[in-house]
């Protein structure tokens, strides 16, 4: 089993959907979770930063973990064609190490 | 605020001869930065970890005499790709931790480098 599972898509909606991505983990050890968007032939960009368990809320974004789950998801409301990227999710042990990320799902919001 | 600037964007080599790649945090002071490589439609892979002003510490399967890292400030970070082959060609991606948050890691945007 990965250490990190992510549905690798290609997901599509239209336009103004709301978005569910998702990730699963084995290490209940994670304590931070991250999610970044990557376009293409570009660097990822840092989203949204949580830590433990709970919701964050970011304008459109919205980020819950679920440590007893272990299963953390990101959602996007008003889906836009510019949303269309790759996520990623991360996760860290401990404070400044130990990332891992997701395999990171396709998005393809259609106008 | 928090840019990683990357260079160069792309760069076309021969076989046999040796890139460097730098990274630089611009606003920021970085203790700590990472360099990625990531094949088409895969995640990132952690080639290595380096901390300002000692070696880095590089992920199993990593040749470090074939990717050697410098981190000799703490807004820059290289890499340099010795003796490069074909199968060298990949996306290389660092990026930086602040020193006041070091579980954000903010991205650079990327090295393509192909090897010929």
């Amino acid at each position: 089993q990965k250490e990190v599972e992510q549905d690798p898509g290609p997901l599509s909606v239209p336009e103004g959907a709301i978005v569910s991505l998702n990730c699963t983990y084995s290490n209940s050890a994670f304590q931070y979770f991250m999610w970044y968007r990557q376009y293409s032939r570009k660097g990822p960009e840092l989203l949204m930063y949580t830590y433990s368990s709970g919701n964050k809320e970011d304008g459109r974004f919205t980020a819950q973990v679920d440590k007893s789950s272990k299963y953390i998801s990101l959602f996007i409301r008003d889906s836009q064609p510019s949303d269309s990227a790759t996520y990623l999710c991360a996760m860290s042990l401990n404070y400044g190490q130990n990332f891992v990320f997701g395999p990171g799902t396709r998005l393809s919001v259609l106008p | 605020g928090a840019v990683v600037s990357q260079h160069p964007s792309r760069v076309i080599c021969k076989s046999g001869t040796s890139v460097k790649i730098e990274c630089r945090s611009l606003d920021f002071q970085a203790t700590t930065m990472f360099w990625y490589r990531q094949f088409p439609k895969q995640s990132l892979m952690l080639m290595a970890t380096s901390n300002e002003g000692s070696k880095a510490t590089y992920e199993q399967g990593v040749e470090k005499d074939k990717f050697l890292i410098n981190h000799a400030s703490l807004t820059l970070s290289t890499l340099t790709v010795t003796s490069a082959h074909p199968e060298d060609s990949s996306f290389y991606i660092c990026s930086a931790s602040p020193q006041g948050a070091k579980n954000i890691q903010y991205f650079g945007a990327g090295t393509r480098l192909s090897v010929l």
